[in-house]
């Protein structure tokens, strides 16, 4: 399985503001994860885009694929303070067992 | 209780101890993982069992030994650990083993420190 590569490394921003993060792979996929990570916590798994689909909306989450770049990226918009984590890309290559492989992730804070 | 369970959350040990983490999940999946995490450095998956088969070992040193006695339950058995060893160890479930890689269920972790 391949390592989805996040940046920037961290992103600090302001409640209310939009948090955008990338995240780059190296082969194709059948889909791709996002996760979140709270301090010293288990991850959370946010949103699942299938290697078909252009776009994809969950709440305030945007998740965008371009399979023929091999990049996504998140947009949190009208962040809070509790948006404040750690986010991981995990892309689910094609033919291979339900295993993943994050990356370093982007460390977001939001601060009031 | 629902979701994927982690005991103990904190665990000091030190380097001639043996001691075990307990996983358990309550979502009648079929695999169960071990990832370590380190400061700074990705997730590394450690182990992963189908069905209560190991079908994968990352290159883990033996000092790491997984049981895995039912499909709800996984332990991770901890012994002669070294420093570096410290880390928040993982543990999650998935719903089936196969392409396509489905969403995994991850547990609070244990943070553990070898002193």
């Amino acid at each position: 399985s391949q390592q989805g590569e996040e940046d920037p490394q961290a992103l600090s921003i302001q409640e209310g503001e939009n948090a955008t993060m990338n995240c780059s792979y190296k082969t194709s996929i059948n889909n791709l994860q996002w996760y979140r990570q709270n301090s010293g916590r288990g991850l959370v798994h946010l949103i699942l885009i299938r290697s078909n689909e252009r776009e994809k909306h969950s709440g305030r989450l945007r998740v965008t694929l371009d399979t023929s770049k091999k990049s996504s990226s998140l947009l949190i918009t009208a962040s809070r303070a509790a948006d404040t984590a750690s986010y991981f890309c995990a892309p689910g290559n094609t033919g291979t067992a339900s295993k993943l492989t994050f990356g370093t992730g982007t460390r977001l804070q939001v601060t009031l | 209780e629902t979701g994927v369970t982690q005991t103990p959350r904190h665990l000091v040990m030190g380097m001639t101890n043996k001691k075990s983490l307990k996983c358990e999940q309550h979502l009648g999946h079929n695999a169960m993982y071990w990832y370590k995490q380190s400061a700074k450095k990705p997730l590394e998956l450690m182990f992963v069992y189908s069905l209560e088969e190991r079908v994968e070992n990352n290159s883990v040193p033996s000092r790491f030994s997984p049981e895995c006695p039912n499909s709800s339950h996984l332990f991770l058995h901890l012994h002669t650990l070294q420093p570096e060893d410290s880390a928040l160890y993982l543990c999650a479930s998935s719903q089936e083993l196969g392409p396509p890689s489905g969403e995994q269920y991850f547990g609070p972790g244990t943070r553990l420190t070898v002193t």
